[in-house]
């Protein structure tokens, strides 16, 4: 079955950088996209940009553009996002999610998560 | 970027009832040349990621069970719970993905009356 297991919860200084990992399993990698979401604490869900994990043609949220940097390794199936120059409200759940396309080649959406990544940003 | 707004923010529903939860676009998210519109429904609870329920704005995930449904086109959808049950307590968001940035409504939390 499809599978997407993250790296465990870090916890950061303001400044500095995270690296997150999401490695997939029970699909073919390079097929599908990866796509990096974050919920702050009681918050609802924000897009932070995606993948294509064929190509690593990278397209990030404007609000992270700058300090995020999406890559891939197929080698292993897994995809990292790194986001750097941390701020207080960057503190958050982040999750990697697969975007499904069917076998037309069109978008399904998000069908698969990881269990989520906390990233707490404190001094 | 298309705003997505989610009614009612919360409801509370009794056990075997229908739940209708309303979203709306600030556009039109109906793909003209395949005719689908790009409105998916999640499903949240507490410590888990979110769940895909619905994609396509009414195609069922497989597993998911037949009682969640999903209806509407262009800017107007609704997700109907046709008889709640106890593991439906969560909180539900739409989102569209029909153009970047992809973009989510603020929330439904759904609880049991």
């Amino acid at each position: 079955q499809v599978q997407l297991v993250q790296s465990g919860a870090e916890v950061k200084k303001p400044g500095a950088s995270v690296k997150v990992s999401c490695k997939a399993s029970g699909y073919t990698f390079i097929d599908h996209g990866i796509t990096w979401v974050r919920q702050a604490p009681g918050q609802g869900l924000e897009w932070m940009g995606w993948i294509n994990t064929y190509n690593d043609d990278t397209n990030y949220a404007q609000k992270v553009q700058g300090r995020v940097t999406m890559t891939t390794d197929t080698s292993t199936s897994t995809a990292y996002m790194e986001l750097r120059s941390l701020k207080s409200d960057d503190s958050a759940v982040y999750y990697c999610a697969r975007r499904h396309y069917d076998s037309s080649g069109l978008l399904r959406g998000y069908d698969s998560w990881g269990q989520g990544t906390l990233v707490t940003v404190s001094s | 970027d298309i705003v997505m707004t989610q009614s009612p923010d919360s409801l509370a529903v009794s056990l075997g009832e229908r739940a209708t939860i309303d979203c709306k676009s600030s556009r039109s998210i109906l793909y003209n040349s395949n005719n689908m519109n790009y409105l998916a429904w999640f499903q949240q609870k507490p410590g888990q990621p979110p769940k895909l329920l619905i994609y396509w704005a009414s195609t069922r995930e497989s597993g998911v069970p037949d009682r969640f449904s999903g209806s509407g086109s262009e800017t107007d959808f609704t997700l109907t719970i046709s008889s709640l049950q106890a593991e439906d307590v969560a909180v539900y968001y739409c989102q569209q993905y029909y153009n970047t940035p992809p973009t989510f409504g603020q929330g439904t939390k759904l609880e049991i009356k």
